[in-house]
C-alpha cells in the first residue's frame, strides 16, 4: 500500500506558466515532506521541504503548500523553464531522521 | 568535493549470480540508504542504516543483503533469490539524527543492473 501518492504520472506546461505538482499521503504520522527532482540516469536532487507545523515554504521559483487536514501537498514552480523538465518525486518521513518514503513521481515537460 | 560514489555505473549479470554494488560517501553522514527505481514505481526503499554495524529492512528487502562495517561504506548485494533484479539502484546518505528540519538525503548517480 503506497503511503505517498502522486496520481499524475505526467504533466505538460508552457514555458513561463505555472507548474503545479500534487502529492497525497496516507500516513498521519508524517511530519516532514520533501520534493526531489530527477533527470534520467542521475540521482535525485533535493529541491525544497516543509514541516507539518507550516502550510507554506518558498524558495525562489519553488513553493510547497501543505494541507495537513486533507493529507495533501503541492509544489508550484513559477515561472516554469525548459530546464525544469524532469521527474519530480514527493517524499515524506515521520521524524527529522527517520527513513524517507517516496512517491512514484510525476514527469514534468516544460514546452518552449 | 564531498559526495556519494556508486560503482559500477552499469553492471550485467547472468541469472543465478550474486552481485555487489558499492556505495561510498565522504560527507561524514551517519545514515545511509539503498533505493530501487523501476518505471512507474518511483523509489522503493531496500535497506537503510542509521549507524555503523546496524541496519534495517525497508519495504522490499527480500533477495538483498547489506553490511555497514564502516561509516563511509554501505555495499548492497543482490542475491540470486531476488526475482526481478533488473533495475536502477540508488544509494543515499543523510546526517542522521537531527534536532529539527527534514531528513534531506544526498543521492549518488546510481547503478544500473541488467540481468541477462
Amino acid at each position: 500500500d503506497q503511503q505517498v501518492k502522486q496520481n499524475s504520472p505526467s504533466l505538460s506546461v508552457q514555458e513561463g506558466r505555472i507548474s503545479i505538482l500534487n502529492c497525497d499521503y496516507t500516513n498521519s504520522m508524517f511530519d516532514y515532506f520533501l520534493w526531489y527532482k530527477k533527470y534520467p540516469a542521475e540521482g535525485p536532487t533535493f529541491l525544497i521541504s516543509i514541516s507539518s507545523i507550516k502550510d507554506k515554504n518558498e524558495d525562489g521559483r519553488f513553493t510547497v503548500f501543505l494541507n495537513k487536514s486533507a493529507k495533501h501537498l503541492s509544489l508550484h514552480i513559477v515561472p516554469s523553464q525548459p530546464g525544469d523538465s524532469a521527474v519530480y518525486f514527493c517524499a515524506a518521513s515521520e521524524t527529522s531522521y527517520d527513513k524517507v518514503i517516496f512517491g512514484p513521481g510525476t514527469s514534468l515537460s516544460v514546452i518552449p | 568535493d564531498g559526495g556519494i560514489t556508486q560503482s559500477p555505473k552499469y553492471l550485467f549479470r547472468k541469472e543465478g549470480q550474486n552481485v555487489t554494488l558499492s556505495c561510498e560517501q565522504n560527507l561524514n553522514h551517519d545514515a545511509m540508504y539503498w533505493y530501487r527505481q523501476d518505471p512507474g514505481q518511483g523509489l522503493r526503499l531496500i535497506y537503510y542504516s542509521q549507524i555503523v554495524n546496524d541496519f534495517q529492512k525497508g519495504d522490499i528487502a527480500e533477495g538483498y543483503s547489506v553490511s555497514r562495517e564502516k561509516k563511509e561504506s554501505f555495499p548492497l548485494t543482490v542475491t540470486s533469490a531476488q526475482k526481478n533484479p533488473t533495475a536502477f539502484y540508488l544509494c543515499a546518505s543523510s546526517p542522521g539524527y537531527k534536532l529539527s528540519g527534514a531528513n534531506v538525503l544526498t543521492f549518488g548517480a546510481g547503478s544500473r543492473l541488467t540481468v541477462l
